[in-house]
């Protein structure tokens, strides 16, 4: 089954930028989502389809995917960024349809 | 704005069946996919599988020998049973509308299930 590698962890001073990598073979050639869960929360949708912010969703979060290698970057972190963030794909050549990463939790120093 | 609430019981003994229904306001339970997700602090996020308003349903090959997971359009719910329980299943059980097929756009809070004696 398709597998996706996050870094457990990113830390990020306020107002820089944190960038948050999920690899996968060839992930270039799906389409990638991020999903950030905050302490005691659902996770909420923050990037769709590598790049695109669902409505609400601050021009801070931007996501890339090229390669091996999909990008969540989010600019000018702020307190309320700290959280942990998830990349998922749908990976329709396998019977494990939704494939999450293990999660990056970002802490804001 | 669709809302999502999962409502069911939080402990369940290990063999029986867990079950779990997911409450749909704010939006058509219509045209859409719904999914149930579990997540735990040794599996991470874990897709369980989805529904059509319709009824069809796919399940993760991992879970598709004890997974059942019903919709009723009347209702606006969906329902999910998880059968022959162990403790490995514990974990925080999540209720998601599928967009587009490829990801998840709205989530229900979630509920913790406990499967112990």
């Amino acid at each position: 089954s398709y597998v996706l590698t996050q870094p457990p962890s990113v830390s990020v001073a306020p107002g820089q930028t944190a960038r948050i990598s999920c690899g996968g073979d060839n992930i270039g050639d799906k389409t990638v989502h991020w999903y950030q869960q905050r302490p005691g929360q659902a996770p909420v949708l923050v990037v769709h389809d590598d790049s695109d912010r669902p409505s609400g969703i601050p021009e801070r979060f931007s996501g890339s995917n090229s390669g091996d290698t999909a990008t969540l970057t989010i600019s000018r972190v702020e307190a309320g960024d700290e959280a942990d963030y998830y990349c998922q794909v749908w990976d329709s050549s396998s019977d494990h349809f939704y494939v999450f990463g293990g999660g990056t939790k970002v802490t804001v120093l | 704005q669709v809302q999502l609430q999962e409502s069911g019981p939080g402990l369940v003994k290990p063999s029986e069946t867990l079950s779990l229904t997911c409450n749909v306001s704010g939006a058509s339970i219509n045209n859409y996919y719904w999914s149930w997700i579990r997540q735990s602090p040794v599996k991470g996020l874990e897709w369980i599988g989805y529904i059509s308003d319709r009824g069809a349903t796919k399940y993760s090959p991992s879970l598709k020998s004890r997974v059942t997971i019903s919709v009723d359009p009347s209702k606006k719910q969906f329902s999910l049973k998880l059968s022959s329980v162990t403790a490995s299943d514990t974990a925080v059980y999540y209720c998601a509308r599928v967009y587009g097929v490829v990801n998840f756009d709205s989530w229900g809070r979630g509920t913790q299930v406990t499967v112990s004696s």
